[in-house]
């Protein structure tokens, strides 16, 4: 049983390219994560969503729009895709500030040629 | 100033030795900390989590907190050549996580 899923796994597309990221868990948490993490490892907060709402948006780039259909899934979508943008990017969920640990998604390999 | 530092090291031990892995943090505002394994290409795996100050032991892993200090550690005792991999720090406050770079490590047979 999977936790957290996203899709795909690889990715490898051109500059200038939309492309988007899904991912879902079956933990029934209310938040969900995104982060990227760089060559040196790295994790970076993107974003966070509390029941399909956002609450933390860092400096990112106004290319990366995420999207929560509902609470179990958070989706990232990247407009105009630019060399820096390779990383993996991995998903996170957890349950609010009484809850505990995070957990993360098996990450999802972006490489923009 | 980062809000988690830590070595990145690599740090390369014998089979058998005991490992110590250290972080740093500026922000009283943590309340919940966390050990992470990373292996190659894989997500971050949670090992230990801690609240308060003092130590937490699963197995051969030890988690310890110095509120005071604003450093925890993660001891591995005999250690393995499958603990080899990237351990992270993380820390908490509300729905913020913060991480360290994380600590490559490799266990040599």
């Amino acid at each position: 049983d999977t936790a957290v899923s996203q899709t795909p796994k690889y990715l490898v597309t051109q500059m200038g390219n939309d492309k988007s990221i899904k991912c879902e868990q079956n933990l029934g948490h209310d938040t969900m994560y995104w982060y990227k993490q760089d060559s040196k490892k790295f994790l970076k907060i993107m974003f966070s969503y509390n029941n399909k709402e956002l609450i933390i948006n860092e400096t990112v780039p106004n290319r990366f729009s995420p999207k929560s259909p509902d609470k179990a899934h958070l989706n990232l979508h990247i407009n105009s895709l630019e060399l820096g943008d390779s990383a993996v990017y991995f998903c996170a969920s957890s349950q609010p500030s009484g809850g505990k640990e995070q957990y993360f998604g098996p990450g999802t390999r972006l490489t923009v040629t | 100033q980062k809000e988690v530092e830590q070595d990145p090291g690599p740090l390369s031990v014998p089979e058998g030795a005991i490992v110590s892995l250290n972080c740093t943090y500026s922000n009283s505002a943590f309340q919940y900390f966390m050990w992470y394994r990373q292996y190659s290409r894989k997500g971050p795996e949670l090992l230990m989590y801690t609240y308060s100050s003092g130590n937490k032991e699963d197995g051969r892993f030890t988690a310890q907190v110095d509120k005071s200090s604003k450093y925890i550690s993660l001891f591995i005792r005999d250690s393995q050549p499958s603990d080899s991999a990237t351990y992270l720090c993380a820390m908490r406050t509300g729905n913020q996580f913060y991480f360290g770079t994380g600590t490559s490590l490799t266990v040599i047979p």
